[in-house]
């Protein structure tokens, strides 16, 4: 059964640094990864989807990075400002299921203070 | 382009009501998910469907239902409303089923069970 889990469950750093949050998945037969962003009472932000055959994707501040084989995804942010608040959240498609039946971590909320 | 509508946004029930959500997905869109988002469970994944068609269902109580209509919208139903059933309603859509669509999600239903 397909598990992920994002670790820490909380982060909290000053403006300006430059972060890593990170995604593990307990199986590798996935089609892609998809980093999202949810806001307090929102729902959610499709950040970037990363195919099962790709290594990396890039938008702007952020770059998430995908290693199938260890199961792990990182979702890295440049230059954090305050209005990168917010939890972030990594789910799976698995092979096996739908494109539309994601299994999601439970995220880690970022909090970034001026 | 609009994006997904939820509707409504905020329901109050008592234990024992059903309920119906409301999901209608960008213009275009033909695949449509539902997830559950609860504080102890995170998202869970609830069904999806395309063309008409339930295409996966998570491991929810019969209790739960949905539907979608030709012009892609979607419903779900809860009937015997339980006080877990307290939650976020998130609807997704994408453009089909293939494996490289991104998910775009409403701002959800938020359901309180008294």
């Amino acid at each position: 059964k397909q598990e992920v889990t994002q670790i820490p469950a909380a982060l909290s750093v000053p403006e300006g640094e430059n972060l890593v949050l990170n995604c593990s998945f307990t199986d590798s037969a996935i089609y892609n990864l998809q980093w999202f962003r949810q806001d307090p009472g929102k729902g959610l932000t499709s950040l970037l989807l990363i195919q099962s055959s790709q290594r990396e994707q890039t938008s702007g501040r952020l770059n998430a990075s995908l290693d199938k084989s260890s199961g792990r995804s990182t979702l890295y942010i440049a230059a954090s400002q305050p209005g990168d608040s917010a939890t972030y959240l990594c789910a799976v498609a698995p092979r096996g299921g739908s494109q539309g039946n994601l299994i999601f971590g439970k995220g880690t909320k970022l909090s970034v203070k001026p | 382009k609009a994006g997904v509508t939820q509707t409504p946004r905020y329901l109050i029930k008592t234990r024992g009501q059903q309920v119906t959500l409301s999901c209608s997905p960008i213009s275009g869109h033909r695949s449509v998910s539902w997830y559950q988002q609860t504080p102890g469970q995170g998202l869970q994944f609830l069904f999806e469907y395309f063309s008409e068609t339930q295409r996966n269902k998570g491991n929810f109580p019969g209790r739960f239902s949905g539907r979608q209509f030709s012009n892609s919208r979607s419903e779900m139903n809860v009937s015997t409303l339980e006080l877990g059933d307290s939650a976020l309603y998130l609807c997704a859509s994408s453009r089909g089923v293939e494996t490289g669509d991104t998910q775009y999600f409403g701002p959800g239903t938020r359901l309180t069970v008294l």
